[in-house]
């Protein structure tokens, strides 16, 4: 079985600060982990991904994440917040030989922008 | 290049009602993917087909959900009847996956709500 766990639901930072978002995961298979964003009323489009090559990874609009096996974590970070951040983001791990539920989404940090 | 497709946008029904929504994937995409997202929650995987197959319905409550994917495009997600907690968004999404599917990429549609009174 696998789950992801998003360690908090609603982040909060001042504008040109850094953004980190929490990830953790367990899978009893090599995974493949993912964050996806979901601005207000528009679709889940995907920041980034990790699939068994370099740990760390760059996404769209200066996101990136580092697979760190020995902690089971994919945290997601960002340099310097900008408004257009604020958003729902979601962590998650994807085994397709699991024999439960093979995409697993955590439940959802809500990244907030102070002005 | 046209995105994932959904329709209706927006659906509202009594409970014990039946309703049915249809997804059109991108062009070419062979896998396919239904989730659940209740408010405040993160999407629940209800189904993914390959092609026309099924991979993964774990998630699926299969005593009032089902899906088909007919030739291996267009799909349908129907419940009958619904229940007061059915009241969610269904996103449905696809994928260039054609084998196992590790590392792929989802694009998502705008998605259905449900309202279920």
């Amino acid at each position: 079985a696998q789950s992801v766990t998003q360690l908090d639901s609603h982040v909060s930072v001042s504008e040109g600060t850094p953004v980190l978002l929490r990830c953790n995961y367990s899978s009893s298979y090599s995974p493949s982990l993912f964050w996806y964003v979901q601005h207000p009323n528009k679709g889940l489009q995907l920041l980034l991904k990790y699939t068994s090559a370099a740990t760390l990874v760059k996404g769209i609009n200066g996101f990136e994440a580092e697979f760190k096996k020995s902690e089971t974590s994919f945290h997601l970070t960002k340099p310097s917040a900008h408004m257009s951040d604020a958003a729902e983001y979601f962590c998650v791990v994807s085994a397709p030989y699991s024999s439960a539920s093979k995409i697993i989404f955590g439940s959802g940090t809500r990244l907030s922008i102070r002005p | 290049e046209a995105g994932v497709a959904q329709s209706p946008r927006y659906k509202i029904i009594e409970k014990r009602q039946s309703v049915a929504f249809w997804c059109n994937p991108i062009s070419g995409h062979a896998t396919l993917y239904w989730y659940q997202q209740i408010l405040g929650q993160g999407p629940k995987l209800l189904i993914q087909f390959q092609n026309n197959g099924v991979v993964d319905d774990s998630q699926l409550p299969k005593d009032r959900f089902s899906a088909e994917r007919l030739k291996g495009v267009d799909s349908t997600l129907k419940i009958q009847p619904a229940k007061l907690e059915d009241s969610a968004v269904y996103l449905c999404a696809s994928s260039l996956a054609r084998a196992s599917g590790v590392g792929d990429t989802q694009y998502f549609g705008p998605g259905t709500r449900l309202t279920v009174l």
